[in-house]
């Protein structure tokens, strides 16, 4: 089976400033991606960012970037020059061969002006 | 391209009565359709998996009898709570994903129905 676990359930950052959120994951499957959604309080899922498990570079999408350490089984994001509306929760997610998304407890995310 | 249409966004229900929530793919064809849950401020918990034409499959601890799962066309899955309670109040999402796309490509969800059982 397969879990991740996101250890902050919360953070506050500084607008214009950047944050780390943290993630873990454990699957015995070679094959898996690595998932990044944004959650507003409306609810949709906002994809943010991708990583594949034989991928060699960290992906970057424009203020987005995963922090990829396939040994020690992470996958952080790091959100730059946070702005207002970067408010949210932040679900890091996984998904191995079997197509099921799986998803972590989630980051609420405050910045503040 | 890839959007998701969930209908409707919110609904009140009173308790007893059967509720359908309707997950459309309005631009392409979803193949494999997935209907999650959340519970306030937690995380999306899998329901069950549901191909076009075939029986869903549900996770452990789900009940098949009472969250029944539709997939008879490859644009619409519908979810029908019966008989629902008030602990079944919740937000129910859906997601879909076309043949052509593999482990390494992201779900394409619908906005959520944020259910209220009274």
């Amino acid at each position: 089976a397969q879990k991740i676990t996101q250890t902050q359930p919360g953070m506050f950052v500084q607008e214009k400033e950047a944050v780390t959120l943290d993630c873990t994951y454990d699957t015995s499957d070679p094959s898996y991606g690595l998932f990044w959604y944004k959650q507003p309080s409306s609810g949709e899922m906002i994809f943010l960012i991708y990583q594949g498990s034989y991928d060699q570079q960290n992906a970057t999408e424009g203020r987005y970037s995963l922090n990829f350490q396939k040994a020690r089984k992470s996958a952080n994001l790091v959100i730059s020059a946070s702005q207002l509306g970067d408010s949210a929760m932040y679900f890091c997610a996984m998904r191995p061969n079997d197509y099921k998304l799986s998803f972590g407890a989630g980051t609420t995310v405050t910045v503040r002006a | 391209g890839a959007v998701v249409s969930q209908h409707p966004s919110w609904v009140i229900c009173k308790s007893g009565t059967s509720v359908k929530i309707e997950c459309r793919s309005l631009d392409f064809q979803a193949t494999t359709m997935f209907w999650y849950r959340q519970f306030p401020k937690q995380s999306l918990m899998l329901m069950a998996t549901s191909n076009e034409g075939s029986k869903a499959t549900y996770e452990q601890g789900v009940e098949k009898d009472k969250f029944l799962i539709n997939h008879a066309s490859l644009t619409l899955s519908t979810l029908t709570v019966t008989s629902a309670h008030p602990e079944d109040s919740s937000f129910y999402i859906c997601s879909a994903l076309t043949r052509t796309e593999s482990y390494n490509s992201p779900l394409h969800f619908g906005n959520g129905t944020r259910l209220t059982v009274t």
